[in-house]
């Protein structure tokens, strides 16, 4: 089993929808964080998150901790949302980055 | 602030060859990590440097190596390059280390190795 599983794998939404992407691990965490990476190869740190909730325009996450889950959410999408989302948690050794694999988000106008 | 700064942007090797990347943190950051990203094995993290010192490595061969100069700029260098080594290579740097703080990444080396 991996140590961090997202789903859905793939995600078509329409403009304006809300989606929600979400996030299991299988190890106790000190912090997680959700990442966007458009096409062309450039990552961008959305949240880094220990507990509770962040909140940055559209974006929305949470963490819970006793569940090892956490979800991003996204309101009113917009077909410039289309990237892939990516959470990761330090490995319970070191401090090292471990990635899930990844959702791919597709927002249609 | 200048972002993170990676060069070069794409390079093309062949069998055999060695590469050498190179990476420039934003400044005042002192952990830098890097991460190969493949399409079938997805991001992985490849070792990070603070204050010049490796202070955690994945589990790459020792083909892979970097390092990190008191200016915080790091290169990572890979030998004997393989076909399996073509990928994106990502940097990314951060105030204390990577694994509990905003890491702010940069656009990436895209290696092809023929």
């Amino acid at each position: 089993k991996n140590e961090v599983e997202q789903s859905p794998q793939n995600l078509t939404a329409q403009e304006g929808e809300f989606i929600t992407i979400n996030c299991s691990y299988s190890v106790g965490i000190s912090a997680l964080h959700w990442l966007q990476q458009h096409p062309g190869g450039g990552i961008v740190s959305l949240f880094m998150l220990s507990s509770g909730k962040k909140k940055h325009g559209r974006l929305i996450a949470t963490i819970n901790i006793q569940e090892k889950h956490s979800s991003l959410h996204i309101t009113a999408s917009h077909p410039r949302d289309s990237a892939v989302y990516i959470c990761a948690v330090p490995h319970k050794y070191g401090n090292k980055l471990v990635f899930g694999a990844g959702t791919i988000l597709r927002v249609k106008s | 602030k200048a972002g993170v700064t990676q060069t070069p942007r794409y390079l093309i090797k062949t069998r055999g060859q060695q590469v050498t990347l190179s990476c420039s943190p934003i400044s005042g950051h002192r952990s830098v990590s890097w991460y190969q990203q493949t399409p079938g094995q997805g991001l992985q993290f490849l070792f990070e440097y603070f204050s010049e010192t490796q202070r955690n490595k994945g589990n790459f061969p020792g083909r892979f190596s970097g390092r990190q100069f008191s200016n915080s700029r790091s290169e990572m260098n890979v030998s004997t390059l393989e076909l399996g080594d073509s990928a994106l290579y990502l940097c990314a740097s951060s105030l204390q280390t990577g694994g509990t703080d905003t890491q702010y990444f940069g656009p990436g080396t895209r290696l092809t190795v023929l």
